[in-house]
């Protein structure tokens, strides 16, 4: 079964800095998709960026960019030029039909 | 606007009831989706249709649980005898599947709070 890890419950950042946020997975498929997932506070989810696997070629949304290594099974995502705006809850998903998601990664952003 | 929605946005209930929420996914998506959110915690799915048919359901959907999509169009989601255990945010997506996993767009969730 795929799973999910998320291992930092918490990062912080000051605004206009850059930070990463960490996923790895675990599948035994060779054609899957990765998603970045945004929920702020009281607010519904949205994506932020994703990943076709057969693609090398790392996704980017503007300030937002992925470091997706498919043999180490990681995906991280790393916010530039961080604005209030972004603190949030971001969920790392692997897609089979269904999302699994991991635990999730609360970012506060400090001016 | 057009986007998820879901109805009631908030639910609170007594042991024992049976609650029901709604769903109205984006008007064009074939596929809807059920996830159920505790709190620190990522969603966890729950049962998803391609248009009216029911494609998976997960093994926390246990025998109270029940969910519909007549049509094809809203869904529904039926929880009986509803237990403290059940207290959670639902959450509803949808997506326009063609031969590629898209993206889910969410709505706002039904927080159900059981007493």
């Amino acid at each position: 079964a795929q799973t999910v890890t998320q291992s930092q419950p918490e990062m912080s950042v000051q605004e206009a800095e850059t930070v990463t946020l960490s996923c790895t997975y675990d599948t035994s498929e060779s054609d899957y998709y990765l998603f970045w997932y945004k929920q702020p506070p009281s607010r519904q989810m949205i994506l932020v960026i994703r990943q076709e696997a057969y693609k090398q070629q790392n996704a980017t949304e503007n300030r937002f960019s992925v470091n997706f290594q498919k043999a180490a099974k990681s995906f991280s995502l790393k916010i530039s030029d961080s604005q209030l705006g972004d603190a949030a809850m971001y969920f790392c998903a692997y897609n089979t039909d269904k999302l699994i998601f991991g635990t999730g990664t609360r970012l506060q952003v400090f001016p | 606007d057009t986007g998820v929605s879901q109805d009631p946005r908030h639910k609170i209930t007594k042991r024992g009831q049976n609650v029901t929420f709604r769903c109205d996914p984006i008007s064009e998506h074939n596929r809807l989706y059920w996830y159920r959110q505790t709190l620190g915690q990522g969603p966890e799915f729950l049962t998803y249709f391609q248009n009216e048919a029911q494609l998976e359901k997960s093994r926390l959907l246990s025998d109270r649980f029940s969910a519909e999509r007549p049509k094809g169009s809203f869904s529904t989601l039926e929880i009986q005898r509803t237990e403290q255990g059940d207290s959670a945010m639902y959450l509803c997506a949808s997506s326009l599947e063609d031969r590629a996993p898209s993206e889910q767009y969410f709505g706002p969730g039904t927080r159900l709070t059981v007493t």
